[in-house]
Formats: C-alpha cells, sequence, structure tokens
C-alpha cells in the first residue's frame, strides 16, 4: 500500500529554536498534504493544508507564522516550527490522500513526530 | 461532516471477533462511513470505508445498515496487535480532510 514517512521521528529542541519535520510520499505524489497535531490523550486535530505550489491553508486558531509550511514538490511538504515553546510539544502527524478503487479518497498518514521542547 | 458516536472503550479476547460500534444518524446521501485506527504513538491507519453496502477487505468488514444511520466494524479474529484507538468518520469521498472524534479504544486480552 501507499506509504507516507516522516522524519524525524523523534525530536527534543531548545525553547527558542526552530524544528523543521518532513512528510515524504514514498511511492505516490501528492499535490495535498494534510498537517495533524495530537496532545496526550487527545484526538488528532487539522493545523493545515499544503498544497504543492502554493500557499498553505491554516485552521483557525494555527499561527501561520508560527508553524511555517513548505510543499516545494510532489513528494515532499515540509512543517517548520519557529521559535519553538514548551506548550508545542506534542505529536505532529502528516496525511496524504489517493483515489482507491471506488473513485474515492483515503487517506494514508504518516508515522508522526514526537517533538519536545525544554 | 456529520458527527459519530462510538462507545469509548471495549474489550475482547484474543481470537474472538471484535464487533465496534458508530452511530452516525445525521449521515448525508453522499457521505461515506470511514475507519481508521491508531496503534498508541503511531499515525493513523486506514482500515476500511463504504457507502452504503457491505464491505470487507483483508483486515476487517464494515456492515452498514440500511437506513445508514450506524455501522459495525468487524474484525474476525482480534489479536493483541489490534489494541488502538478506532475512529469511525463521515465523510464525502471526495478530497477533504479528517474530522476525528474521541473514538473507541479497543483493548484485546489474552
Amino acid at each position: 500500500g501507499a506509504v507516507v514517512s516522516q522524519h524525524p521521528s523523534w525530536v527534543i529542541c531548545k525553547s527558542g529554536t526552530s524544528v523543521k519535520i518532513e512528510c515524504r510520499s514514498l511511492d505516490f505524489q501528492a499535490t495535498t498534504m494534510f498537517w495533524y497535531r495530537q496532545f496526550p490523550k487527545q484526538s488528532l486535530m487539522l493545523m493545515a493544508t499544503s498544497n504543492e505550489g502554493s500557499k498553505a491553508t491554516y485552521e483557525q486558531g494555527v499561527e501561520k507564522d508560527k508553524f511555517l509550511i513548505n510543499h516545494a514538490s510532489l513528494t515532499l511538504s515540509t512543517l517548520t516550527v519557529t521559535s519553538a515553546h514548551p506548550e508545542d510539544s506534542s505529536f505532529y502527524i502528516c496525511s496524504a490522500p489517493i483515489m482507491g478503487g471506488t473513485r474515492t479518497y483515503e487517506q494514508y498518514f504518516g508515522p508522526g513526530t514526537r517533538l519536545t521542547v525544554t | 461532516d456529520a458527527k459519530t458516536t462510538q462507545p469509548p472503550s471495549m474489550d475482547c479476547a484474543e481470537g474472538r471477533a471484535a464487533n465496534l460500534p458508530c452511530n452516525h444518524s445525521t449521515i448525508s446521501g453522499n457521505e461515506y462511513v470511514y475507519w481508521y485506527r491508531q496503534i498508541h504513538s503511531q499515525g493513523p491507519q486506514y482500515i476500511i470505508h463504504g457507502l452504503k453496502n457491505n464491505e470487507t477487505n483483508e483486515m476487517a468488514s464494515l456492515i452498514i445498515t440500511e437506513d445508514r444511520k450506524s455501522s459495525t466494524l468487524i474484525l474476525p479474529h482480534a489479536t493483541l496487535r489490534d489494541t488502538a484507538v478506532y475512529y469511525c468518520i463521515v465523510r464525502v469521498g471526495g478530497y477533504s480532510t479528517l474530522t476525528f472524534g474521541k473514538g473507541t479504544m479497543l483493548l484485546v486480552s489474552p
């Protein structure tokens, strides 16, 4: 099946620094990718939609200047957490849609990136 | 997207069938029922989806009631590795995002 990878799988950074997370579609092209965030014991919350060759669209309440998204190719989207703070510590997950056999879209998720800001 | 209601947790013995219910009484005619699961500290995994007919794949079966107001995900022979949070999501089949609720925490025990 389709594979989406993320790198790194976990990262620890100091408060005030920036962290880049990569999301790659390994065996398919993705003009759109989605970024989610999940805090402990909570469900996934959509942060933004990454569009290849154009600006990302952010969900309400998500600071676009803090969470920079770049989708420069059909297989790679990056999320940069700028000036990270401890409250940004979370599990970040990306996904990409693929059309299935019934001509509906199925989302394939990456394994996630655990960010801890100290 | 229509809302769904799932029990917060369920238990199942290893080797037995796990039947996970989902209510979606406000589902629209063009909305599909999708099931995903999330094993602890991993990204969600697509399981199955359907519109109105029952569906089966190598992972599970999906039974949708005739009025489409509820559905059941069936794992025919649950294993310990099936312990996860299972999410039932209704959405149109297009390029849209997924809205995750709280899901059902399925615990499979020896």
